[in-house]
């Protein structure tokens, strides 16, 4: 079974802070894929990154950057300078092959982005 | 803009009653949806996955007579809490898989049940 963990419930910034999500994944599967989402207070969720298993590669899009290590499995998702509108809640999600039917998410992370 | 179309986004209902929840794909047609239910604070739980022209697929644990779920177009499933108690307040989201070149999943903005 998978399992997708993310030990922040809730962290707090200042503005222009970087802040770090964490995420950490458990599967036996070596085909996986990695994703974030945004669930902002309006409810729907916003895509932001798929990575695969096999795509170690850091990505940085903006002011968001992912590192993936498959070492640690984590797949942690970093904020530069944030902003006010970058409060939400995060989550990360695990999901077998490429299916998104069987995504596993975990509980999610909620940002508080202050003046 | 938005290209899943959630309604209602709120409703409040009597214990006993049935609600119905729409998900519409805007301008693209999509075979498989998928129905969330999240609890404050808590992950999304897949309730289950809704294929047009079939049958439901339901994970384990959900009623399948409780949360009717019909897709009956490309482009609506339904999702109908059937005799509603207060247990099934929660907040509901679902999602469209969209198959172009590349596979793409959008969610609704969801909706909260509050049973009285």
């Amino acid at each position: 079974a998978q399992k997708v963990t993310q030990a922040q419930t809730e962290i707090s910034v200042v503005e222009k802070e970087d802040v770090t999500l964490d995420c950490v994944y458990e599967t036996r599967d070596t085909t996986y894929y990695l994703f974030w989402y945004k669930q902002p207070p309006s409810g729907e969720l916003v895509f932001l990154i798929r990575r695969n298993s096999f795509d170690e590669q850091n990505e940085i899009s903006g002011r968001y950057s992912w590192n993936f290590q498959k070492s640690t499995s984590s797949f942690n998702f970093t904020i530069t300078a944030s902003q006010v509108v970058d409060s939400a809640v995060y989550f990360c999600a695990l999901s077998l092959n490429s299916g998104y039917s069987t995504l596993t998410f975990g509980k999610g992370t909620m940002l508080l982005v202050s003046p | 803009g938005a290209v899943v179309s959630q309604h209602p986004s709120r409703v409040i209902c009597k214990s006993g009653t049935s609600v119905k929840i729409e998900c519409r794909s805007l301008d693209f047609q999509a075979t498989t949806m998928f129905w969330y239910r999240q609890f404050p604070k808590q992950s999304l739980m897949l309730m289950a996955t809704s294929n047009e022209g079939s049958k439901a697929t339901y994970e384990q644990g959900v009623e399948k007579d409780k949360f009717l779920i019909n897709h009956a177009s490309l482009t609506l499933s339904t999702l109908t809490v059937t005799s509603a108690h207060p247990e099934d307040s929660s907040f509901y989201i679902c999602s469209a898989r969209q198959l172009l070149w590349e596979e793409k999943l959008f969610f609704g903005s969801g909706t909260q049940l509050s049973v009285l």
